[in-house]
């Protein structure tokens, strides 16, 4: 019940495109849903958030999409640039417990083609 | 504001020997938190500290160990090194305001065990 699982392992997209990645959760406890950013050599950085009370979030070109009802959430990003190249991972914790700790998927290597 | 850094950058270690691994919180932030990124995987939660206690631990064996210091800095310790613990391991930092919290990471410290 702990995991999330991320698909697709690796995408290619043409610049300008839109990218897709889409995670999945179990525990239906969780309620802080995170997707963050990593270039080689450098630690995650967040990119956006959403908690389920909202079935979308969007700023600038990312938007998360979420479906309570599934258990499942999406990271959309519009108009993807090369500068975007990087692994992705969405992540899921529980708000308010003692311990804050982030479960990751197994992240999505982006490659966005010039 | 300084960001979360670590220390080393890299480090280089034969098995069953102890490496301690080192951590500067972001300014104003109380919790750390210590995750484990094996290559291609997404990271893992390690354990977490608050106000220099451990809040809470992943499913890591006890010769992983971890102190916070009055700074709010920290170590990550771990005795007989094994050769899966080759990983990077990253260390977030946070405002514990009892609710969830952004975690901020550091770039990481990338063991190689041989």
């Amino acid at each position: 019940q702990q995991q999330v699982k991320q698909s697709p392992q690796s995408l290619i997209v043409q610049k300008g495109g839109i990218s897709i990645i889409n995670c999945a959760y179990e525990n239906t406890a969780f309620d802080y849903f995170p997707w963050y950013q990593q270039f080689p050599g450098k630690g995650p950085a967040l990119l956006i958030a959403i908690r389920p009370d909202v079935s979308e979030k969007k700023e600038g070109r990312f938007t998360i999409s979420f479906n309570k009802s599934a258990k499942q959430f999406s990271l959309h990003i519009m108009d993807s640039q090369p500068g975007d190249s990087a692994t992705y991972f969405c992540a899921a914790s529980k708000d308010g417990g003692a311990t804050n700790k982030l479960i990751f998927g197994t992240g999505t290597l982006l490659a966005v083609q010039p | 504001e300084t960001g979360v850094t670590q220390s080393p950058t890299h480090l280089i270690k034969t098995r069953g020997q102890q490496v301690t691994l080192r951590c500067s919180s972001q300014s104003g932030h109380n919790t750390v938190s210590w995750y484990q990124q094996a290559l291609g995987q997404g990271p893992q939660f390690i354990f977490q500290y608050y106000r220099e206690e451990e809040n809470g631990r992943g499913n890591f064996p006890p010769r992983f160990s971890g102190l916070q210091f009055p700074n709010y800095s920290s170590e990550l310790n771990v005795n007989a090194l094994e050769l899966d613990d080759s990983a990077l391991y990253l260390c977030a930092s946070s405002l514990n305001r009892g609710t969830y919290n952004e975690q901020f990471f550091g770039p990481g410290t990338r063991l190689t065990v041989l």
